[in-house]
């Protein structure tokens, strides 16, 4: 039943490691993102990919690569963790690809800490 | 720097009145979306106005939106224990690229 799910919740590890984060959305949605929430709750978009292509990629270090294997999918890979990497991670889909009226669903979040 | 910003940062309210936050932006709009965010759960969209609309409700909810302000308010009305969460609107910019800029959110309590 869940609209949006993200894989793990939770994620502790080592400075220098590489880890992945995984969303799926069962809604049939075209769009889907990725923002980071920090430690003072401000939330900002890092990706967003249409029917799997990249249509925004923010200031985000190339570390960190999406990958869309499908419209349903939106993973996310961060390579040589640091301790500022240490956030929320919030997946989130949408209906349209481009329009500007479209409701964001979001999954709970994903808890990394970099230690 | 941010493109919205609530008011006040922090909220605290008896269970039965009203909540008020506000938030302001700087660049033209397309649609201002208010979202709620449960302690350590995601976001959950509550509402959104266009950029042609001054008002919208839904159920307790009640939007406004004044663009000659650059400025938008959310009132919740006769508050529950359960309204206890942070919110945070978000803007979708006229131009470039979809996406939502999100302000840093009004921490809102109720207390029973």
């Amino acid at each position: 039943d869940t609209a949006v799910s993200q894989t793990p919740k939770y994620l502790v590890t080592q400075m220098g490691n590489d880890k992945s984060i995984k969303c799926e959305q069962n809604l049939g949605h075209d769009t889907m993102y990725w923002y980071k929430q920090d430690s003072k709750k401000f939330l900002k978009i890092m990706f967003s990919y249409n029917n799997k292509e990249l249509i925004i990629n923010e200031t985000v270090p190339n570390r960190f690569s999406p990958k869309s294997p499908d419209k349903a999918h939106l993973n996310l890979h961060i390579n040589s963790l640091e301790l500022g990497d240490s956030a929320v991670y919030f997946c989130a889909s949408s209906q349209g690809g481009g329009g500007r009226g479209d409701t964001q669903y979001f999954g709970p979040g994903t808890r990394l800490t970099v230690l | 720097s941010q493109q919205g910003e609530e008011d006040p940062q922090a909220l605290s309210i008896q269970e039965g009145e009203n909540a008020t936050m506000n938030c302001s932006y700087k660049t033209s709009i397309n649609n201002l979306q208010w979202y709620r965010q449960n302690s350590g759960r995601g976001l959950v969209h509550l509402i959104l106005i266009r950029s042609n609309e001054r008002e919208k409700h839904s159920g307790r909810l009640r939007v406004t939106l004044d663009t000659s302000k650059k400025s938008s308010s959310l009132l919740i009305t006769a508050s529950r224990a359960a309204d206890t969460a942070s919110y945070f609107c978000a803007t979708v910019l006229i131009q470039g690229a979809q996406k939502l800029v999100f302000g840093q959110g009004t921490r809102l309590t109720i207390n029973p």
